[in-house]
């Protein structure tokens, strides 16, 4: 099993531009999340989803769309990149059965807006 | 509204001490779980310990330990006679509802630095 994956690893986009970072889970969990962590900051939650179809807004959703169209898949998109949205982007998951919420962390995405 | 403190930004050590890190929490649910997560420099994230609410026994894996006290609201990490593969980043975090579904408060993390 490959866990959880992030593509891409490494994304430079200049002020405006729009893109997509894909998150793939391959343990059929029901519950997927979005972070950004930020020097000093700790990890923030940006937007999740609680089953295919479902997204809902975090800590700091401002600026980014999400999309669950296939369960294994978790897309966090950016339509007009700013500045501020330069961070590091981890992806996350976990089953539902579990009361104790322990989440499968992806790699992470290392994202600069120029 | 659920809050994770870790008040320690950074703390630097020589190797084979023993170092603590602090974490304090607030919640007002009456059961929630505690993590720790480890980041080194190489930037995944590590899961190292789960913590449930009802259950305030110390654990104690190899050279780490972790010390809950629901009564102070703290859930402490020590490591033991640490090394230089400790050095990396360490993140409290808090499981707990918002809008009804479980996730993650983290802290804003503590880097620990061991020099040989």
């Amino acid at each position: 099993n490959a866990g959880v994956t992030q593509t891409p690893k490494f994304r430079v986009l200049k002020t405006g531009q729009s893109m997509t970072l894909l998150c793939a889970q391959d343990m059929n969990h029901e519950y997927m999340y979005w972070y950004r962590q930020d020097p000093g900051m700790g990890l923030r939650l940006i937007h999740y989803s609680v089953g295919e179809g479902t997204t809902a807004k975090g800590e700091v959703p401002d600026g980014y769309n999400v999309s669950r169209l296939k369960k294994q898949n978790f897309l966090l998109g950016l339509e007009s990149a700013a500045p501020s949205q330069t961070s590091v982007y981890f992806c996350a998951s976990r089953p539902s059965t579990t009361s104790y919420n322990e989440q499968f962390f992806g790699p992470g995405t290392r994202l600069t807006v120029l | 509204a659920q809050k994770v403190t870790q008040a320690q930004t950074e703390i630097s050590v020589v190797e084979k001490e023993d170092v603590t890190l602090d974490c304090v929490y607030e919640t007002r649910d009456t059961t929630y779980y505690l993590f720790w997560y480890k980041q080194p420099p190489s930037g995944e994230l590590v899961f190292l310990i789960r913590r449930n609410s009802f259950d305030e026994q110390n654990e104690i894996s190899g050279r780490y330990s972790w010390n809950f006290q629901k009564s102070t609201s703290s859930f402490n990490f020590t490591i033991t006679a640490s090394q230089v593969v400790d050095s990396a980043v360490y993140f409290c975090a808090l499981s707990g509802l918002i809008s009804g579904y479980s996730t993650l408060t983290f802290g804003k993390g503590t880097m620990l630095l061991v020099s040989p």
